[in-house]
């Protein structure tokens, strides 16, 4: 257990909606990265939080959002979702925004229709 | 933007077998390099890392791998796999001194071994 918890685990969305998700860090964890993990590849980095602010990012469009709050939970947010958005989303906390030394969840796994 | 490759996506073992898993990266700058494994309904873990210095890194249960510079390779090794070692493994660089915040990942290997 790396006590990074995300939800939900599963859902469904049609095209053109939208989706939150959500990612509670390990403790002591000031850092959250989102990754997104197509069917067959590694995971892609969508952006990083650090200390409320997004602190890097990925080739992801801007429809492609996030916070993190003070007790350094964060959301990722989707709009206008399309097929190709289905994947699975990792949230991922580390103790220092520049390693690389990362503490995943289980993830969520969107399906779009 | 930087590349990394894993060759093999699905290798297939016998327990005791030897194990070595390619991985190359395409960055002329100085890396940081890790290997993530996922075992079947766990999370990503991180197995081995390299920062500088020795260039064979040992890593949890009994798993090494070797940076070699000039071949941009970070090979991942093990002597003799067992069974729980049935996993996806995941190579990832991430550019240091950079400010990049990146991990960059392969595509993963998926290793199953045959008991």
């Amino acid at each position: 257990e790396t006590g990074v918890t995300q939800s939900p685990t599963h859902l469904i969305k049609t095209r053109g909606q939208q989706v939150t998700l959500r990612c509670s860090s390990q403790s002591g964890h000031n850092t959250v990265s989102w990754y997104q993990q197509a069917l067959g590849q590694g995971p892609q980095f969508i952006f990083q939080y650090y200390r409320e602010e997004e602190n890097g990012r990925g080739n992801f469009p801007p429809r492609f959002s996030g916070l993190q709050f003070p007790n350094y939970s964060s959301e990722l947010n989707v709009n206008a979702l399309e097929l190709d958005d289905s994947a699975l989303y990792l949230c991922a906390s580390s103790t220092d925004r520049n390693t690389g030394e990362l503490f995943f969840g289980e993830g969520s796994r969107l399906t779009v229709l | 933007a930087q590349s990394v490759s894993q060759h093999n996506h699905h290798v297939i073992l016998s327990e005791a077998a030897s194990l070595e898993l390619g991985c190359n990266y395409s960055y002329g700058g100085t890396v940081n390099l890790f290997w993530y494994v996922q075992y079947p309904g766990q999370h990503l873990q991180l197995l081995l890392k390299y920062f500088s210095g020795d260039p064979l890194v040992k890593g949890i249960k009994g798993f090494e791998a070797e940076f070699i510079k000039s071949k941009f390779s970070f090979n991942l090794r093990k002597p003799s796999v067992q069974w729980s070692d049935t996993a996806e493994y995941f190579c990832a660089v991430k550019l240091a001194n950079t400010g990049r915040r990146a991990l960059t990942f392969g595509s993963g290997t998926r290793l199953q071994v045959q008991p």
